[in-house]
């Protein structure tokens, strides 16, 4: 079965400064998918990024970036100059290359003026 | 685009009662998903489909029943209501091709007393 993991019930970081959210997984597969969706106090689920498991460079998008260790099964969120709206629960979600989709249990990142 | 639209966004059931819940997509999306989150959870698969006419069983499926007669519409149905299915409910689509991402409906919170 596969799993995701995330250590971090809740994370707090100062505005514009840089925070990291840890996210482990498990799978025998070879070929897969990870993200990190974000959650805002709306209930919407945002997509914030996604790395595709053959693709060695890690994924960045504006001022998300991720550290993705293959061989560790470790996939990491790296948020820069934090901002208020970044304050949300955060999910690491692994796709194999089927079609289900599977969730880590979330980290609630605080921002702090 | 109205994307992925969810029925009811609130409900409360009394135990043994059915109900409904109701989703549809309007971008062609071939993947379609339920999922269910409970308080400091991350999402539980509870059915998915890859197409019209064909279903199959996510990680919690027990007390739930779904069906796929056309690419648009997805609903789950609650058969004889219980308290443990008392969540917040997701029904997703998914995109595919090489960004592919999850399309989020808004969520129903869902009470079973």
């Amino acid at each position: 079965a596969q799993t995701v993991t995330q250590s971090q019930p809740e994370m707090s970081v100062q505005e514009a400064e840089t925070v990291t959210l840890s996210c482990t997984y498990d799978t025998s597969e070879s070929d897969y998918y990870l993200f990190w969706y974000k959650q805002p106090p709306s209930r919407q689920m945002i997509l914030v990024i996604r790395q595709e498991a053959y693709k060695q460079q890690n994924a960045t998008e504006n001022r998300f970036s991720v550290n993705f260790q293959k061989a560790a099964k470790s996939f990491s969120l790296k948020i820069s100059d934090s901002q208020l709206g970044d304050a949300a629960m955060y999910f690491c979600a692994y796709r194999r290359a089927g079609n289900q989709f599977y969730f880590g249990t979330g980290t609630s990142l605080t921002v702090i003026p | 685009n109205a994307g992925v639209t969810q029925t009811p966004k609130f409900r409360i059931l009394k135990i043994g009662q059915s109900m409904t819940l109701q989703c549809t997509q309007d971008m062609n999306h071939n993947y379609m998903y339920w999922y269910r989150q409970d308080p400091g959870m991350g999402l539980k698969l509870i059915y998915y489909s890859v197409g019209a006419g064909i279903t199959d069983k996510g990680e919690v499926p027990n007390g739930y029943n779904v069906s796929r007669s056309t690419t648009e519409d997805f609903p789950l149905r609650l058969e004889l209501a219980a308290p443990s299915q008392t969540s917040v409910y997701f029904c997703a689509s998914r995109s595919g091709g090489p960004n592919e991402k999850l399309f989020f409906g808004s969520g129903t919170q869902l009470s079973v007393l």
